[in-house]
């Protein structure tokens, strides 16, 4: 059973603060993903990665880094915490191979930015 | 305008009722059409994939595409209240990233 899993279920940051969130997956997956969840807006890639030390932008990628160390470990990193990132943060991996279009979800971080 | 258009609803059926739930895109170069499900306080999850343009049937769930009007609509059968949760259509021209609609959330009332 795929089993993606986020550090975090509920975070509540100040503003300016650094905030990390970690994404584990033990699947061997070579793809992860990072999303925000918003009302009306559904789900938005900030970033992904496809390999160790690889990452590529997203659609939103501003305000945000990553840090893909391990394979199975993708960082979310908000450098300085600002009150539009609050949102509910979502990461999901892939296999790498074509068609793998079927992309694994944990049950997300719900970030307060206050 | 959005790649990707659905109906936010709130939708509210009652139990036994057939679901409609609809998407449309902009982008022609999208060729896998995927719905997810998510329930409350959870990531979404993989219900159904489609290849092009044509339908799919799994048990009480039928994915539907029509490439030439860019139009994807998944219909569920005898709906349950279990089957209340948001739906989000989701499509992809490379398998690596996906672009998702805002999601659905569907009631269905016992």
């Amino acid at each position: 059973d795929v089993k993606v899993t986020q550090s975090s279920r509920y975070l509540v940051k100040r503003t300016g603060e650094k905030v990390f969130l970690e994404c584990v997956q033990d699947m061997d997956h070579e793809n992860m993903f990072w999303y925000r969840q918003d009302p009306g807006l559904g789900l938005r890639l900030i970033y992904f990665s496809y390999d160790v030390k690889m990452k590529e932008k997203g659609d939103i990628p501003e305000g945000y880094s990553v840090s893909r160390e391990k394979k199975e470990r993708f960082s979310l990193i908000l450098e300085s915490a600002s009150t539009n990132q609050t949102s509910m943060y979502l990461c999901a991996s892939s296999f790498l191979a074509w068609g793998s279009y079927e992309q694994y979800f944990g049950p997300g971080t719900r970030l307060t930015v206050t | 305008q959005k790649e990707v258009e659905q109906d936010p609803g709130p939708l509210s059926v009652p139990e036994g009722a057939i679901v409609s739930l609809n998407c449309t895109y902009s982008n022609s170069a999208f060729q896998y059409f995927m719905w997810y499900r998510q329930y409350s306080r959870k990531g979404p999850e993989l219900l159904m994939y489609t290849y092009s343009s044509g339908n799919k049937e799994d048990g009480r769930f039928t994915a539907q595409v029509d490439k030439s009007s860019k139009y994807i609509s998944l219909f569920i059968r005898d709906s349950q209240p279990s089957d209340s949760a948001t739906y989000l259509c989701a499509m992809t021209r490379s398998a690596r990233q996906l672009t998702f609609g805002s999601g659905t959330q569907l009631t269905v009332l016992p």
